[in-house]
């Protein structure tokens, strides 16, 4: 069963337009949260994190918002540029265990 | 930021013949390495996380015998694939965090897509 989930395995957004990528967990002692982005042919990197004591954390024009009760976390992308387009797992951590969703791939359209 | 290089990154090899996959911390050291798999459409599952000088701890449902992992060096760790099957066919990625770092601190491999015919 999977405990870090991203529904839409895809998504595509106008250049310029907000990019709103989702992520469900189900395990309630998860108490820190990342954003990996991975382009073709190279491994994920980090991009941004938020700690469960938040409910927001910005770098930029990357904004993730983390709703504990919902057990939901979403990352923003504004203005989104064609740069953007990779495939982004969220992961959620507890302790030392890290676990993946199956990732969003993005695409930016120019 | 710091560098992952995981070898080879494709091989296709015949059913019942072992597979090596390297996976080296270019620019820092890593006491600890993780191995995981993704199968098409599904996340990234951790295999093992392996720890220099010792032995790698394997989650639940891995078979430690098949999927043999050496920590050798502070640089250097290897997955190999033992008497593949069709089955383990997948793509293997490794990663290795900075020694007292957190998650932000972890750097992955590019990733071996493994086919066994």
């Amino acid at each position: 069963d999977q405990q870090v989930k991203q529904n839409s395995p895809s998504l595509s957004v106008q250049e310029g337009r907000i990019s709103i990528l989702n992520c469900d967990y189900t395990n309630s002692m998860f108490d820190y949260f990342l954003w990996y982005k991975k382009y073709p042919a190279e491994g994920p990197t980090f991009l941004i994190s938020i700690s469960s004591i938040k409910d927001k954390n910005e770098d930029g024009r990357f904004t993730v918002f983390l709703n504990k009760s919902a057990k939901h976390l979403s990352l923003h992308i504004v203005p989104s540029q064609p740069g953007d387009s990779a495939v982004y797992f969220c992961a959620a951590s507890a302790g030392n265990m890290l676990t993946f969703g199956g990732g969003t791939r993005l695409m930016v359209k120019p | 930021g710091a560098v992952v290089s995981q070898h080879p990154s494709r091989v296709i090899c015949k059913s019942g013949t072992s597979v090596k996959i390297e996976c080296r911390s270019l620019d820092f050291q890593a006491t600890t390495m993780f191995w995981y798999r993704q199968f098409p459409k599904k996340s990234l599952m951790l295999m093992a996380t392996s720890n220099e000088g010792s032995k790698a701890t394997y989650e639940q449902g891995v078979e430690k015998d098949k999927f043999l992992i050496n920590h050798a060096s502070l640089t250097l760790s290897t997955l190999t694939v033992t008497s593949a099957h069709p089955e383990d066919s997948s793509f293997y990625i490794c990663s290795a965090r900075v020694t007292g770092g957190m998650f932000e601190k972890l750097f992955f491999g590019s990733g071996t897509q493994l086919s066994v015919l």
